[in-house]
Parts: structure tokens; C-alpha cells; sequence
């Protein structure tokens, strides 16, 4: 059971605007920013956004972050097919003192 | 250019043990920490670890504290993740990973992974 809480799965046709959630505790989300992966199999996970928000070079605009209390989300507009991954939210926790996941989203692109 | 190059992947038997590692370059290895990242067959991303380079401090979640060990030599920019007797249920895909900040839980590169099958 992961310390973060996303939703397993979430689908979308292309063009379409999805969000994924991600859901903590004060401990973690509450008291410290939150970050996204994108991963594909077979390859490493890229940083996807970082501090609630902050999209890194490269990333298209598409993408965006927020958070409200102890919760976040990605939302990602203009689907395309090529988005088609799993999510991670990631964290730190202060009460475990290190590094927290979501259990990970699988996006499916109709 | 920042990269992170991990050894291969390896093929052990329960009991056996094995130390994998991720090469830094391209930047200053014992400015950052790096974390290990666990992938189980099917399953999502799980933190192991930390390190330092600069002190070699380092700290485990509680769910592999005892049961791997994280070091890191910075005269040769080389993390390692290290097991004294693999189980069946390490096999899994590992994953080294730079901390974007001192102090901040973002993995901004990532090393290719490292298979680790173990049989019983």
C-alpha cells in the first residue's frame, strides 16, 4: 500500500483533458511540494513536473500541476496518443524522513 | 550533459549476494544525493534510499532498512546498491536516481535501471 494515493487507471481520447490525482496526508503532501513522473516500460522515468507546478525544460505545456492541501494533480490537455504512460506522484514525508510514492496511474489514450 | 550509467543486469540465486552501481558524469557527483528506486514485476515505484556522496550519509526507508546497503565512492562519481543474500522477491528493475536539490525529494535524471532476476 503506497503512502500516496492515485487512482490505478484513466483513459482519455485524444484531445481530450485528463487529471489524475494524487491524495496524502499533512505529513507529506501537506507540508512539502509534490512531483510527477511520466514512466513508459522499458525505459527511466522522466521528471515530469516538480514544486507543486514547475514544469522542466522541455516539458510542453500541456501539462500542468497543482495542489491544495493535502492533495494534488496533473492534468494533462490535448491528449495525445504518446501520452499514453503511468503516472507517479512523488513527495517527501516528513514523519517517514524519506521519499514517498503514489501506487502509480496507468493513462490509456482511447 | 548529465548522465547516470548503471551496471547490467544480473542473474542470481537466493541466498547469493550482489552489489549493482550507477555511474555519474557531467556534472559535480558529490553535490547531489542519489536515491535508489525499486520496480517489482507489475508494480509501481518504490524508494530504498538515499546517499550523500559528499559524507556518504545515507538513510533507508524502513521497508529496506537491514536489508540492502547504499554507498557511494565520489573519487570515481560511483553510487552502489549492495544485498549480502538476495531473496527470490528482489527480483525486480532498480533505478538510480539525482536529487535535484539538497533537501528535496525531485529526481531529476535517472539511471537506464538494472535488472536483478533471482531465482530460488
Amino acid at each position: 500500500q503506497s503512502v500516496l494515493t492515485q487512482p490505478p487507471s484513466a483513459s482519455g481520447t485524444p484531445g481530450q483533458r485528463v487529471t489524475i490525482s494524487c491524495s496524502g496526508t499533512y505529513s507529506n503532501i501537506g507540508r512539502n511540494t509534490v512531483n510527477w513522473y511520466q514512466h513508459l516500460p522499458g525505459t527511466a522515468p522522466k521528471l515530469l513536473m516538480f514544486s507543486d507546478d514547475q514544469r522542466p525544460s522541455g516539458v510542453p505545456d500541456r501539462f500542468s500541476g497543482s495542489k491544495s492541501g493535502t492533495s494534488a494533480s496533473l492534468a494533462i490537455s490535448g491528449l495525445q496518443s504518446d501520452d499514453e504512460a503511468d503516472y507517479y506522484c512523488e513527495g517527501w514525508d516528513d514523519s517517514l524522513n524519506g521519499v514517498v510514492f503514489g501506487g502509480g496511474t496507468k493513462l490509456t489514450v482511447l | 550533459e548529465v548522465q547516470l550509467v548503471q551496471s547490467g543486469a544480473e542473474v542470481k540465486k537466493s541466498g547469493e549476494s550482489l552489489r549493482i552501481s550507477c555511474k555519474g558524469s557531467g556534472y559535480r557527483f558529490n553535490t547531489y544525493w542519489i536515491s535508489w528506486v525499486r520496480q517489482m514485476p507489475g508494480k509501481g515505484l518504490e524508494w530504498m534510499g538515499k546517499i550523500d556522496p559528499s559524507d556518504s550519509g545515507a538513510n533507508y526507508s524502513p521497508s529496506f532498512q537491514g536489508h540492502v546497503t547504499i554507498s557511494a565512492d565520489k573519487s570515481i562519481a560511483t553510487a552502489y546498491l549492495q544485498w549480502s543474500s538476495l531473496k527470490a522477491s528482489d527480483t525486480a528493475i532498480y533505478y538510480c536516481a539525482r536529487h535535484k536539490y539538497s533537501d528535496s525529494s525531485v529526481l531529476d535524471y535517472w539511471g537506464q535501471g538494472t535488472l536483478v532476476t533471482v531465482s530460488s
